[in-house]
């Protein structure tokens, strides 16, 4: 079946610990997206894809860095430089960028740092 | 800055009533819009979509849009306590990327 993967489901995070969270995707989707959701406010978009080798900082990218070396591929990794990393991070795929498609979201990680 | 408001709610509704849930948008050039499901410690699921005026209907959902207005509104018929969920409203953002509202919690009560 298509889809997308997040993982780890859980992961935990210490003082000054950079954080890799993996999304894998099957679809053949050009774009691909990471979202943050914060309890009681909308999802919040840290950067995008369009296509392999590409991507583009989104409204809160401070403190996040991404790759796209793969088109099945767009890990996420949380830095130290993030002072507020706790949240429920959500993988997303389009067919393509042009945003008259929906999303498919992966399960999402849920991030705490302890 | 583009936005999207909704209602936060709880909505709550009766066993068999109609939702109605509600979102405005301050982007008068957006063209297509979309409604998500997102169950509590789950992931947003997509769940209805809608490009012209009018209402769009899907089994016992309906969409409905006035662009001139600019709202967009999700309409559950016969709701059930399985409904009961977040509702998440998004408008695309430019061409490559959608602006979310924070969303309605429903509440259906059996």
């Amino acid at each position: 079946d298509g889809g997308i993967t997040q993982s780890p489901k859980y992961l935990f995070r210490k003082e000054g610990q950079n954080v890799t969270l993996s999304c894998e995707q099957n679809l053949n989707h050009d774009a691909m997206y990471w979202y943050r959701q914060d309890p009681g406010q909308g999802l919040r978009l840290i950067y995008y894809s369009q296509i392999v080798n590409d991507f583009q900082k989104g409204d809160i990218a401070e403190g996040y860095s991404v790759s796209r070396e793969k088109k099945e591929s767009f890990p996420l990794t949380v830095t130290s430089a993030q002072k507020n990393p706790t949240a429920f991070y959500l993988c997303a795929s389009s067919i393509d960028g042009f945003s008259y498609y929906g999303y498919t979201f992966g399960s999402g990680t849920r991030l705490t740092v302890v | 800055q583009k936005e999207v408001e909704q209602n936060s709610g709880p909505l709550s509704v009766p066993e068999g009533a109609i939702a109605s849930l509600n979102c405005t948008y301050s982007d008068r050039g957006s063209q297509s819009f979309f409604w998500y499901r997102q169950y509590s410690g789950k992931s947003p699921e997509l769940i209805m979509s809608i490009y012209s005026n009018g209402d769009k209907e899907d089994g016992r959902f309906t969409a409905q849009l006035n662009k001139a207005s600019q709202y967009v509104s999700l309409l559950i018929r016969d709701s059930q306590p399985s409904d009961s969920a977040t509702y998440l409203c998004a408008v695309p953002s430019g061409t490559y990327k959608y602006i979310f509202g924070t969303g309605t919690r429903l509440k259906v009560l059996a």
